[in-house]
């Protein structure tokens, strides 16, 4: 139980296009969503936290016109990089917490999407 | 607020050998602690966790951890090490209303034949 699933797991797009990544909970309702960034041997960097139907919440530095985030149902959410360029090329990785309370404190993670950006 | 310190960025262990990654934490409020282990290019997967029950934690692959308030420690074991053990570890805590998780610097395990 508790699968998460993201897609794609690996994109490579010209500079100035936009990526869309999707993230789902499978056999879960997720009440909130979480994207991080990693960097290349760095831990996970907190991007924004998603609630069903309301916008999301991003941490600070985090550019909300770049990164838009929609979670539309309790079992989506999606990130989309908007106009991307080479420095927007990491590691991203969506994790979602469940409404039911053995699994409200504990945040389960999708496989990650390598974003290349030539 | 919250943080987290794992002293050690690599460890490096024998087949066989006892693994111990450290992990300590910070917290303003009555911890959840998580260790999580990460494969190269895969996202995060749940060891174990604790969330105030039992201080003495058991996850899967034979890990478990041991939570110590008075040392603010939650500190991950494994008695004999697997080949299959190498990977990236990460201590993580959260204790606030927004359940963000505060993760570590992360500890890359390696195990030698």
């Amino acid at each position: 139980g508790a699968v998460v699933s993201q897609h794609p797991s690996w994109v490579i797009c010209k500079s100035g296009t936009s990526v869309k990544i999707e993230c789902r909970s499978l056999d879960f309702q997720a009440t909130t969503m979480f994207w991080y960034r990693q960097f290349p041997k760095q831990s996970l960097m907190l991007m924004a936290t998603s609630n069903e139907g309301s916008k999301a919440t991003y941490e600070q530095g985090v550019e909300k016109d770049k990164f838009l985030i929609n979670h539309a149902s309790l079992t989506l959410s999606t990130l989309t990089v908007t106009s991307a360029h080479p420095e927007d090329s990491s590691f991203y990785i969506c994790s979602a917490r469940g409404q039911l309370a053995g699994l409200k404190n504990i945040q389960y993670f999708g496989a990650g999407t390598r974003l290349s950006v030539l | 607020a919250q943080s987290v310190t794992q002293l050690g960025s690599h460890v490096s262990v024998s087949e066989g050998a006892l693994v111990l990654l450290r992990c300590n934490y910070s917290s303003s409020v009555p911890p959840y602690l998580f260790w999580y282990v990460q494969y190269p290019n895969q996202g995060l997967q749940l060891l174990l966790k604790y969330t105030s029950a039992a201080t003495l934690v058991k996850g899967i692959n034979g890990f478990e951890a041991e939570f110590k308030k008075s040392e603010t420690s939650f500190h991950l074991t494994k008695p004999s090490a697997h080949m299959s053990d190498a990977a990236e570890y990460f201590c993580a805590v959260t204790g606030g209303s927004n359940y963000k998780l505060t993760f570590g610097k992360g500890t890359l395990l390696t195990v030698n034949p």
